[in-house]
């Protein structure tokens, strides 16, 4: 188990509403990092926070947005849902976020917008 | 741009066949390069990368930069290697920011 945990495991909510997944990253991580896999787009970087800070922006929309708390636990806010947001959200964590480092990923959330 | 291209959706063999899944890259700069694999209702995890050059579940992978390939292969493929791989680049920086390709599902038949 690499010890990267989601919640919840499963959404399902209706389009316009907001939702809030939360991830928690390895013991000793100080990475989180966001990706999003679709149908049609595969699996895209969204964003890195490395001990709450913002080090990396990828393919993220401006509804949505994310932080990462004194704990190191990650959110990811997703607001006016649209039906093409639905998805599986994958959280990862590494030590230090560095170029060398291998990423742990977690189970996914998965989003269904109706 | 950077970008990881994965030409096949699906890869179907018989057990015990040779097992080739292609990707491809485009960066111009140094590029670090990863499959990773996810089993069946399982997370996606780590199967290797190409600074480690080893041999992980018999599956190999050959960094060629003059044809900006990293093809994941094994000799004789089992049942147990039914999974999607996605093939991943990780550009240079100080960012861990990984671009995934679209993915193969590969399917071992008995």
């Amino acid at each position: 188990d690499s010890g990267v945990t989601q919640t919840p495991k499963h959404l399902i909510t209706a389009t316009g509403q907001r939702v809030t997944l939360r991830c928690s990253p390895r013991s000793g991580d100080l990475s989180v990092y966001w990706y999003q896999q679709s149908l049609d787009q595969g699996l895209q970087f969204l964003i890195q926070y490395y001990n709450g800070e913002e080090r990396a922006k990828g393919n993220i929309l401006e509804r949505f947005s994310a932080q990462q708390f004194p704990d190191l636990h990650s959110e990811l806010n997703l607001s006016s849902l649209e039906l093409g947001d639905s998805a599986l959200y994958f959280c990862a964590s590494s030590a230090v976020g560095s170029q060398r480092e291998t990423q742990y990923f977690g189970p996914g959330t998965r989003l269904l917008v109706l | 741009a950077q970008r990881v291209t994965q030409p096949e959706k699906l890869l179907s063999v018989f057990k015990g066949a040779p097992v080739e899944l292609k990707c491809n890259y485009s960066y111009s700069g140094s590029p670090e390069l990863f499959w990773y694999v996810q089993y069946s209702r399982q997370r996606l995890q780590l199967l290797l990368r190409h600074i480690s050059r080893e041999s992980i579940k018999g599956f190999t992978a050959d960094l060629n930069k003059g044809e900006t390939s990293f093809h994941l292969k094994k000799p004789f493929a089992q049942e147990e290697d039914s999974a999607m791989y996605y093939c991943a680049l990780r550009v240079s920086g100080n960012t861990g920011k990984l671009i995934f390709g679209q993915g193969t599902t590969l399917q071992v038949k008995p």
